[in-house]
Parts: structure tokens; C-alpha cells; sequence
């Protein structure tokens, strides 16, 4: 069982827009931003959102993060087929003195 | 251009130990906390270990604590996991990652894992 908390799978159809939550606490996300990673199909992890809303660079704007309160948001706009796969938020947790992960969210684009 | 590569993955036995190494290249190694991550086969990503960027603190997850030591040489721009008194539950791809700065922060570039199976 994870410490954050996602829906374990979401989809759209192209040029859609899709939403992924995390849920945490107040030790987690109440205190920490959020990062969300993307892992594609027998791919590392990608670091995708940082700092709640912040993109690397060559991520697209498509991708946008929020956060409020003890949950955190990834948004995607205009979906695309090279979109499919993995999704997964993290945080430092203070009481853990860890990075904990959500279960993660399998994208499928329908 | 960052590169992580990592070695030292196999079979072990129950009970046995391993150590994994993760070479660095293409940032100053000695500036950035790293960490390690696993993914058991078909599960999710499960933080493993943290180390900041001198090696003066470390960071373990409940499920290794006691079992595993993380350790970095600067000299050498390497990272390493010390795995112990491996369980199956153990198996897994285990990823290098630089974090943005400190061990609290943002995982920015990972490696492409080695795979560690612990079973007799």
C-alpha cells in the first residue's frame, strides 16, 4: 500500500484532456511539493513535473501540475498516442524521512 | 549530456548479499544528493535510499533499513548500494537517480536499472 494515493488507471481519447490525482497528508504533500515522473513502455522513469507545476525543459506544455492542500493534480492536455503509459507522483515525506511514491496511474489512450 | 549506469545486479540467494554500483558522468558528481529506487516486476516505483551530496547523510527506506548501506566516492563519481540479508521480496530493477540538489528534491535523471532476483 502506497503513502500516496492514485487512481490506478485513467484514459482519453486523442486530443483530450486528462487528470491525474494524488492524495497524501499533511506530512507529505501538505508540506512538500510534489513531483510526477512519466515511465514509458520498458522505459526509466522521466522526471515530468517538479516543484508542484514546474517542467523540465523539452517537456511539452501540454503537461501542467498543481497542488493544494494535502493532494496534487497532473493535468494533460491535447492527448497523444505516445502519451500511454505510466504516471507517478512522489514527495518527501517528513515524518518518513524518505521520497514516497503513489501507486502510479496507467494512462491508456483509447 | 548525464549518464548513470548501472552495474552489479544478478541471482542471489535468499540471505545473501549484493552490491550495485552506479557510475556518473556528465555533471559534478560531488554537488548532488543521488538515490535509489526499485521496481518490483509489474509493481510501482518504491524509493529505496537517499544519500546527500558530501555522503554525510543518508536516508533508507523502512523496508531495507538494517539490511542495506548506501555509500558514494567522489573520487571515482560512483554511487553504491550495499544489499544484505536479501529477501525475495528484494526483487526488483534497481534505478540510479541525481536528484535536482538535495535528497529532498526532485529525481532529474535516472539510469536504465539492473535487474536483481533474489531466489534459491
Amino acid at each position: 500500500q502506497s503513502v500516496l494515493t492514485q487512481p490506478p488507471s485513467a484514459s482519453g481519447t486523442p486530443g483530450q484532456r486528462v487528470s491525474i490525482s494524488c492524495s497524501g497528508s499533511g506530512s507529505n504533500i501538505g508540506s512538500n511539493p510534489v513531483n510526477w515522473y512519466q515511465q514509458l513502455p520498458g522505459t526509466a522513469p522521466k522526471l515530468l513535473i517538479y516543484s508542484d507545476n514546474q517542467r523540465p525543459s523539452g517537456v511539452p506544455d501540454r503537461f501542467s501540475g498543481s497542488r493544494a492542500g494535502t493532494s496534487a493534480s497532473l493535468a494533460i492536455n491535447g492527448l497523444q498516442s505516445e502519451d500511454e503509459g505510466d504516471y507517478y507522483c512522489a514527495a518527501w515525506d517528513a515524518s518518513l524521512s524518505g521520497v514516497v511514491f503513489g501507486g502510479g496511474t496507467k494512462l491508456t489512450v483509447l | 549530456e548525464v549518464q548513470l549506469l548501472e552495474s552489479g545486479g544478478g541471482l542471489v540467494q535468499p540471505g545473501g548479499s549484493l552490491r550495485l554500483s552506479c557510475a556518473a558522468s556528465g555533471f559534478t558528481f560531488s554537488s548532488y544528493a543521488m538515490s535509489w529506487v526499485r521496481q518490483a516486476p509489474g509493481k510501482g516505483l518504491e524509493w529505496v535510499s537517499g544519500i546527500s551530496s558530501n555522503g554525510g547523510s543518508t536516508y533508507y527506506a523502512d523496508s531495507v533499513k538494517g539490511r542495506f548501506t548506501i555509500s558514494r566516492d567522489s573520487s571515482k563519481n560512483t554511487l553504491h548500494l550495499q544489499m544484505n540479508s536479501l529477501r525475495a521480496e528484494d526483487t526488483a530493477v534497481y534505478y540510479c537517480a541525481k536528484t535536482n540538489k538535495y535528497t529532498s528534491g526532485p529525481l532529474d535523471y535516472w539510469g536504465q536499472g539492473t535487474l536483481v532476483t533474489v531466489s534459491s
